[in-house]
């Protein structure tokens, strides 16, 4: 499975820590995204970014943050202000604005002991 | 903004049968639905989409219809085999101007041999 890697593939916090999630792309895609993935609901959109270094605010936003730097890296920064951060991470990408297929990353499962 | 509401969160069939999954929409400007399957611990993966100028679209043992007046498209699976055991999310986009999906909550399908 190559294209888009997240790392790492289970993360473990305290509460109070901030924590960063990787994921990079090989595809040139323009377009990427992070969702969560809660159990029964579905795939929440956190944060999305249309071109380097502009970001957009999806359904979730709160507590967390994004920077978009790179084409190929869009890194998720979990804080201490989200409340419930212990979810099934997912970050996407696609060609771009133009509707199509999202291609998705493995996850990381992040766990707030 | 956009909702999707998918039904039934969850399908259990025996190999062989079929299955199928719906999905209603509200914004009458969509134009794409993708669908997704995620296997358990994986990532989701595009298996079928439909755009709004056709009515069905069929790929094997997979089709989709998509019904705009009624603002609803629908996921068939034929001759169900226990591979095809996952949850499945439909999405619907407006293609143009911003590309962001909205999600159903997803289903799963389980298929006993």
């Amino acid at each position: 499975d190559g294209g888009i890697t997240q790392s790492p593939k289970y993360l473990f916090r305290k509460e109070g820590q901030n924590v960063t999630l990787s994921c990079e792309q090989n595809l040139n895609h323009d377009a990427m995204y992070w969702y969560r993935q809660d159990p029964g609901q579905g795939l929440r959109l956190i944060y999305y970014s249309q071109i380097v270094n502009d970001f957009q605010k999806g359904d979730i936003a709160e507590g967390y943050s994004v920077s978009r730097e790179k084409k190929e890296s869009f890194p998720l920064t979990v804080t201490s202000a989200q409340k419930n951060p212990t979810a099934f991470y997912l970050c996407a990408s696609s060609i771009g604005t133009v509707a199509n297929e999202q291609f998705f990353g493995p996850g990381t499962r992040l766990t707030v002991l | 903004g956009e909702n999707v509401e998918q039904h039934p969160s969850t399908l259990s069939v025996q190999e062989g049968d079929s299955a199928v999954i719906k999905c209603t929409y509200s914004d009458s400007a969509s134009n794409y639905f993708p669908w997704y399957k995620q296997e358990l611990g994986k990532r989701p993966q595009l298996i079928i989409d439909i755009r709004s100028n056709v009515g069905e679209k069929k790929d094997q043992r997979i089709a989709v219809t998509l019904n705009k007046t009624a603002k609803h498209f629908s996921l068939h699976i034929t001759e169900t085999q226990p591979e095809d055991s996952a949850v499945y999310f439909c999405a619907a986009s407006i293609q143009g101007g911003s590309y962001i999906p909205t999600f159903g909550r997803g289903t799963s399908l389980i298929v006993h041999p």
